[in-house]
């Protein structure tokens, strides 16, 4: 139980396009899902926390313009890098917590590797 | 923001070797999770430690919860190469929050 999906695995854009990456939580509800962004051989950088039905909460330092974050139902979050550049170029994971379950544990997804070029 | 250090940064040993892990902080937390990544996948979380003081087992890892509920260690026996990876704890604090510790990028050499 308790598996995340994202999708894309991989993706690859031209500079100023816009890209979408969903996190789907497959066999449970997710209370509340997170985004984060690890660069090469570092820790996860916590990008925003969503609740479905809710504006998203950015960590400071974040561009809510460019990282739109919608969380239409429990089971379905989506980050679009708008106008994406080289820059943007990461790995993003997403996260969640399961409804009912304490201690804050997160299960996170598989990750994408977006590439801008 | 809480920080956690992670001690070592990397390490790399002889598979056969034991290792211990820190995870550092002047912050309390409510609980804290050990967790594994594998290069271009999403971390897996390996356990929860709740009481101060406490400590769970898992096959070879043994991962301790400081008295003070700050502080937190991960030590393997008998290091296996599938027990490469980068090795994250996570402090929880308010509702929903981990805070993720800087990590430690394990290397077992056959």
């Amino acid at each position: 139980g308790a598996v995340v999906s994202q999708h894309p695995s991989r993706v690859i854009c031209k500079s100023g396009t816009s890209v979408k990456i969903e996190c789907r939580s497959l066999d449970f509800q997710a209370t509340t899902m997170f985004w984060y962004r690890q660069f090469p051989k570092q820790s996860l950088m916590l990008m925003a926390t969503s609740n479905e039905g809710s504006k998203a909460t950015y960590e400071q330092g974040v561009e809510k313009d460019k990282f739109l974050i919608n969380h239409a139902s429990l089971t379905l979050s989506t980050l679009t890098v708008t106008s994406a550049h080289p820059e943007d170029s990461s790995f993003y994971i997403c996260s969640a917590t399961q409804r009912g379950i304490s201690y804050n544990e997160q299960f996170f997804g598989p990750g994408t590797r977006l590439t801008v070029l | 923001t809480q920080l956690l250090e992670q001690s070592p940064q990397f390490l790399s040993i002889q598979e056969g070797e034991n290792l211990t892990v820190y995870c550092n902080s002047s912050s309390v937390f409510s609980s804290l999770q050990w967790y594994r990544q594998e290069p271009g996948e999403g971390p897996v979380l390996l356990v929860t430690v709740v009481t101060g003081g406490e400590v769970k087992k898992l096959k070879r890892l043994t991962f301790q919860f400081g008295d003070a509920r700050k502080d937190s260690s991960l030590h393997i026996t008998a290091a296996q190469p599938g027990d490469t990876g980068l090795y994250l704890c996570a402090g929880a604090a308010g509702a929903n929050n981990l805070f993720f510790g800087t990590g430690t990028r394990l290397t077992v050499i056959p």
